[in-house]
């Protein structure tokens, strides 16, 4: 149980574009979904936290109009990353947790690369 | 300094050894302690979940807690290279959740 999905894997889009990341629970209704990005061999940067039809809670730093967060459903979380920029290339990784529970399950990330 | 402190590495040792792999935090609303595994390019896997002081065994991996001393342990008995990946320890309470940095371990055939 507690399955995570995100989609797509891997991504190459042009110094531009917008690119959309879902993330999905498959076996359980994750109230809150959380957002991370993780720049290689560093750990994991938590970006933003949203709870299902609430808007976003971003991090110090992070660009809500960048970052546009969509948690629309109890199983289904989208980080829309807009105009994006080589310097947004990077690993991006959902979580979702269940309510009431003390524990996140990770998806299993989306590279997302910008030329 | 840091909610969470967690020494990054890297770690080596070889096959067979018993790896230690620690943590230290200063929030003591912190409740609950997780262990995740990270391989390459993929992301974190739960290992262990604890939420009182004590011990916690599953296979060859043992998590300990001790909340006076506010310091975790992740023990790895009879390591395998098949271990090697990033461990991050992770604790939440009042529904706010906190990472350390991630120890690198290298198990070596």
């Amino acid at each position: 149980g507690a399955v995570v999905s995100q989609h797509p894997s891997w991504v190459i889009c042009k110094s531009g574009t917008s690119v959309k990341i879902e993330c999905r629970s498959l076996d359980f209704q994750a109230t809150t979904m959380f957002w991370y990005r993780q720049f290689p061999k560093q750990s994991l940067m938590l970006m933003a936290t949203s709870n299902e039809g609430s808007k976003a809670t971003y991090e110090q730093g992070v660009e809500k109009d960048k970052f546009l967060i969509n948690h629309a459903s109890l199983t289904l979380s989208t980080l829309t990353v807009t105009s994006a920029h080589p310097e947004d290339s990077s690993f991006y990784i959902c979580s979702a947790r269940g309510n009431g529970a003390d524990t996140q399950y990770f998806g299993p990330g989306t590279r997302l690369t910008v030329l | 300094q840091k909610e969470v402190e967690q020494d990054p590495g890297p770690l080596s040792v070889p096959e067979g050894a018993i790896v230690s792999l620690n943590c230290t935090y200063s929030n003591s609303a912190f409740q609950y302690f997780m262990w995740y595994r990270q391989y390459s390019r993929k992301g974190p896997e739960l290992l262990m979940y604890t939420y009182s002081s004590g011990n916690k065994e599953d296979g060859r991996f043992t998590a300990q807690v001790d909340k006076s001393s506010k310091y975790i342990s992740l023990f790895i008995r009879d390591s395998q290279p098949s271990d090697s990946a990033t461990y991050l320890c992770a604790m939440s309470g009042d529904n706010d959740m906190r990472f350390g940095a991630g120890t690198r371990l290298t198990v070596k055939p």
